[in-house]
């Protein structure tokens, strides 16, 4: 089946600054979505982007199917972004889930 | 509802035990997920069922687990004789007819087997 894989697994930042998390998938697809998982659990859907690029206030994502990568960016962290990001791609009936990158801002 | 609701949102039960976890999609959706959650992983698919009926129950890790959607709307996940490894969240997502965007989850059920 399909293999996504996430990195960094995990990262710090200090309050303010920008950082990028990246995604692979091992076969074509045409859907592909970020998720935040809160601290309290909750998988919250960021993007759907199975291609080009997406802008949501500080966050934007960038999916190049072709080569089959995405790209989370994050600008101007904050406290509140802190949890797990998930990337997840559609394989038949299902979403396949990255590991995720566990994201830890300090204030 | 405006949400999927899951219940209880933590469950503890004693190794043998039979436990039912219980999953309200959002109202009109058809398309109704189970994923499971182990400590440190991404979440991993169970079933998905169109209605009342399970469409793909190809996650389903052995017999002892079952899931029914018997009215289309609420569905009942049920795990039988529990394992420590059944530990982890069960999470629900539902979808307006089996399309992946707009695809919302619950807050999941912490299962514990102790």
């Amino acid at each position: 089946g399909i293999q996504v894989e996430q990195s960094p697994p995990d990262l710090i930042l200090q309050e303010g600054a920008n950082s990028t998390l990246r995604c692979n998938f091992s076969d074509s697809v045409n859907n592909l979505q970020w998720f935040h998982q809160n601290p309290w659990g909750q998988l919250i859907n960021l993007f759907y982007i199975p291609s080009g690029t997406k802008q949501n206030g500080r966050l934007s994502a960038t999916t190049v199917a072709t080569e089959r990568y995405s790209l989370l960016y994050i600008s101007s962290s904050q406290t509140t972004d802190s949890g797990v990001y998930f990337c997840a791609v559609v394989g038949g009936n299902k979403l396949v889930f990255g590991a995720g990158t566990i994201l830890r801002v300090k204030s | 509802g405006a949400g999927v609701s899951q219940t209880p949102s933590n469950k503890v039960t004693e190794k043998g035990k039979y436990v039912e976890l219980r999953c309200d999609p959002i109202s009109g959706h058809t398309a109704l997920y189970w994923y499971r959650q182990s400590l440190g992983q991404g979440p991993e698919f169970l079933i998905y069922f169109q209605g009342t009926g399970a469409a793909d129950d190809s996650g389903l890790p052995n017999d002892r687990f079952f899931a029914v959607r018997p009215e289309g709307s609420v569905s009942t996940l049920k795990i039988q004789r529990t394992e420590r490894g059944d530990s982890a969240v069960y999470l629900c997502a539902s979808s307006l007819q089996g399309t992946f965007y707009g695809y919302t989850f619950g807050s999941g059920t912490r299962l514990t087997v102790v």
